[in-house]
C-alpha cells in the first residue's frame, strides 16, 4: 500500500519543548516538503527537499528544523524559538522537483500550551 | 511576490448543478496547474492537473487553462453533497505556490 504516513495524528506538548514529527513515504518520491496550515490560511512552506542529504528552506523556517538522512523520510523538528506552533503540519511528497504535482500526508495537528 | 488568488467563498452550488471554481496566478511562465480538494480536518487530495491551454476532463470535474489570461478554472458537473469541502488552486513557479482554497457548498 503506498502512501504517505505522518504520526502522531495529534500531538500535545509544553511551551518550551521541542518536538518532532514523523513523515515517510513509500512511493519512491525524490522530493518532500512540509508546510504548516493555520485556520482561515493556506499552506505556507517550511522546508523542503529534492535529494537526500539535501534541503532547502521555505517561506517561514524560523523555528523549524529538518534532516534528510533516507529517501523515504523528512522529519520536522518545531523548535522552542518557534513562537506560534499550534498548527496543523502536513508533509508532501512529489516524484522530482516543484514542476510535478504533490501528495500530501494525513497531517498531524500539534497543540503547545 | 508571485500570488495566485482565489475567491475565498463560500460558493453555494444547489445539488446537481454545475459549480465553477476560478483562480488566477500572476507569473506568466507557470508550466504545472494542479486543483487539491481538502475536507474540514483533512489534507489536501489532489484531483486534477493540467498542464496545457484548454480542457480537461475527469469524471464530473473539469479543469480549464487559459495562459494569455492567467487562469485556471475547475467544472464540478451534477454536483453533490460530498463536494462540499475547500478547493485548493496550486501553480507551479519556481515552487508550487497554493491559493488560499475556495469553500464550496453544495446545497441538498
Amino acid at each position: 500500500d503506498g502512501g504517505i504516513t505522518q504520526s502522531p495524528k495529534y500531538l500535545f506538548r509544553k511551551e518550551g519543548q521541542n518536538v518532532t514529527l514523523s513523515c515517510e513515504q513509500n512511493l519512491n518520491h525524490d522530493a518532500m516538503y512540509w508546510y504548516r496550515q493555520d485556520p482561515g490560511q493556506g499552506l505556507r512552506l517550511i522546508y523542503y527537499s529534492q535529494i537526500v542529504n539535501d534541503f532547502q528552506k521555505g517561506d517561514i523556517a524560523e523555528g523549524y528544523s529538518v534532516s534528510r538522512e533516507k529517501k523515504e523520510s523528512f522529519p520536522l523538528t518545531v523548535t522552542s524559538a518557534q513562537k506560534n506552533p499550534t498548527a496543523f503540519y502536513l508533509c508532501a511528497s512529489s516524484p522530482r522537483d516543484n514542476s510535478y504535482e504533490q501528495y500530501f500526508g494525513p497531517g498531524t495537528r500539534l497543540t503547545v500550551t | 511576490q508571485k500570488e495566485v488568488e482565489q475567491n475565498s467563498g463560500p460558493l453555494s452550488v444547489p445539488e446537481g448543478a454545475i459549480a465553477s471554481l476560478n483562480c488566477t496566478y500572476s507569473d506568466r511562465v507557470s508550466q504545472s496547474f494542479f486543483w487539491y480538494r481538502q475536507y474540514s480536518g483533512k489534507s489536501p487530495e489532489l484531483i486534477m492537473s493540467i498542464y496545457s491551454n484548454g480542457d480537461k476532463e475527469d469524471g464530473r470535474f473539469t479543469a480549464q487553462l487559459n495562459k494569455a489570461s492567467q487562469y485556471v478554472s475547475l467544472l464540478i458537473r451534477d454536483s453533490q453533497p460530498s463536494d462540499s469541502a475547500t478547493y485548493l488552486c496550486a501553480v507551479n513557479e519556481d515552487k508550487i505556490i497554493f491559493g488560499k482554497g475556495t469553500r464550496l457548498h453544495i446545497l441538498p
